[in-house]
């Protein structure tokens, strides 16, 4: 069966620019969640969807990164005005239900903003 | 808010020498525990977790760990490594409760290097 599928896989963008990232989660999973790694870091979290609404959206680190889930399935992360300091890989989770449940990963997008 | 400390930034090891990871997090209530593994160039994948019940549990690959609440410990272990094990290991909470206490929270992560 189909896992987590991330799009594009690498992103090249130059500093300023705007730039969305494409998730594509399980089949019937409800829950979407996206993190950032850095190297040498583990993933930190940006936002967590249940169904279409972002029912923790703690961990985006300033109002240049929205996300959206309209149809509660397929997700975009959008950054606006990249800076050099986004580039990381952008990881996907999903699980069936959130809390309790197991979050599937995605290959992830990796960012490089120069 | 949890937070998740991985006391080993990089282990190398012989095969077939025992492996030990540390992890212990920050949470005064319920948690799920789960250590993932991220072989070079592959996605995040699930070694096993806890969510109740009996506090040893068994993954896959041979990996077993042990949630100890009284140090809020979640320890991996192998008795056996293979060189096939070499990867990034992330230990990882979430906590029942509402808000930010709900996200999975990692850990820095240990590299582990297996020597044939």
């Amino acid at each position: 069966g189909a896992g987590v599928s991330q799009t594009p896989s690498n992103k090249v963008t130059e500093k300023g620019k705007y730039v969305e990232l494409r998730c594509d989660p399980i089949s019937g999973h409800t829950a979407l969640y996206w993190y950032r790694q850095s190297l040498g870091q583990g993933p930190e979290f940006l936002i967590y969807f249940q169904g279409t609404g972002a029912a923790d959206d703690s961990g985006l680190p300033n109002d240049r990164f929205f996300a959206v889930r309209p149809e509660g399935s397929v997700s975009t992360l959008k950054i606006q005005r990249t800076e050099r300091g986004d580039s990381a890989v952008y990881l996907c989770a999903s699980s069936l239900q959130g809390f309790g449940t197991e979050a599937f990963f995605g290959q992830g997008t990796r960012l490089t903003v120069v | 808010a949890q937070s998740v400390s991985q006391h080993n930034h990089h282990v190398i090891l012989s095969e077939a020498a025992s492996l030990e990871l540390g992890c212990n997090y920050s949470y005064g209530g319920t948690v799920n525990l789960f250590w993932y593994v991220q072989y070079p160039g592959q996605h995040l994948q699930l070694l096993l977790k806890y969510f109740s019940g009996d506090p040893l549990v068994k993954g896959i690959k041979g990996f077993e760990a042990e949630f100890i609440k009284s140090k809020f410990s979640f320890n991996l272990r192998k008795p056996s490594v293979q060189w096939s094990d070499t990867a990034e290991y992330f230990c990882a909470v979430n906590a029942q409760g509402s808000g930010s206490a709900r996200q999975l929270t990692f850990g820095s992560g240990t590299q582990l290097t297996v020597l044939p």
